[in-house]
């Protein structure tokens, strides 16, 4: 079992590309969230998903997208990127959200 | 709103005892849960309190008491690995995290 992968895991982007980042699990649990964390700030929620085909606003949605179409995989979208969008991200999933399973990451950096 | 808090930096000994406070303001709230994340790598769960009172798992112990809207995480015998951040996490489907306590451990 992977657990909760991430893809890509690095990324360079120019000011204004798109891009989406895949966040896949194979543990069949309901929840999904994306989080980012820049230095000093902790994580903090981008949206998150309380089952496929469902997704929410978090602390920070502006500037990113988000679709759950099958139950493992939850994809983030920056439409134009932006350097303030240059973070770590992070996906996690969970059956209860209080107990979350956290993927590797993403370091994007946005020139 | 929501809002944690809690210390940005402690320092201990290795073989001593230290403890991280968490305060917190929510609207929904499941529980209080700890988390460990170590230089370059991912958050991991530590401890979970959904009711008032303690929980107990081997070196680390937490403690929440939902009337003062607070909570800490202890952790015993301290050993050099424990060096790392650990978040405080409130809410309940919408999670929100503490900015972090960064734990330095000397020899």
């Amino acid at each position: 079992n992977a657990g909760v992968t991430q893809t890509p895991k690095f990324r360079v982007l120019k000011t204004g590309q798109s891009m989406t980042l895949l966040c896949a699990q194979d543990m069949n649990h309901e929840y999904m969230y994306w989080y980012r964390q820049d230095p000093g700030m902790g994580l903090r929620l981008i949206h998150y998903s309380v089952g496929e085909g469902t997704t929410a606003k978090g602390e920070v949605p502006d500037g990113y997208n988000v679709s759950r179409l099958k139950k493992q995989n939850f994809l983030l979208g920056l439409e134009s990127a932006a350097p303030s969008q240059t973070s770590v991200y992070f996906c996690a999933t969970t059956d209860r959200p209080m107990v979350q399973f956290f993927g590797p990451g993403t370091r994007l950096t946005v020139l | 709103g929501q809002s944690l808090e809690q210390p940005s930096e402690v320092t201990a000994v290795e073989g001593a005892i230290v403890q991280i406070n968490c305060t917190y303001q929510t609207s929904g709230f499941y529980g209080l849960s700890w988390y460990q994340q170590h230089d370059g790598g991912a958050p991991t769960f530590l401890s979970y309190n959904g009711l008032d009172g303690l929980e107990e798992t081997g070196r680390f112990s937490s403690f929440l008491s939902r009337s003062d809207s607070y909570g800490y995480l202890l952790l015993q015998e301290l050993q050099m690995k424990d060096s790392a951040s650990y978040f405080c996490a409130v809410g309940d489907d919408k999670i929100i995290f503490g900015k972090g306590t960064r734990l330095h451990i000397l020899p």
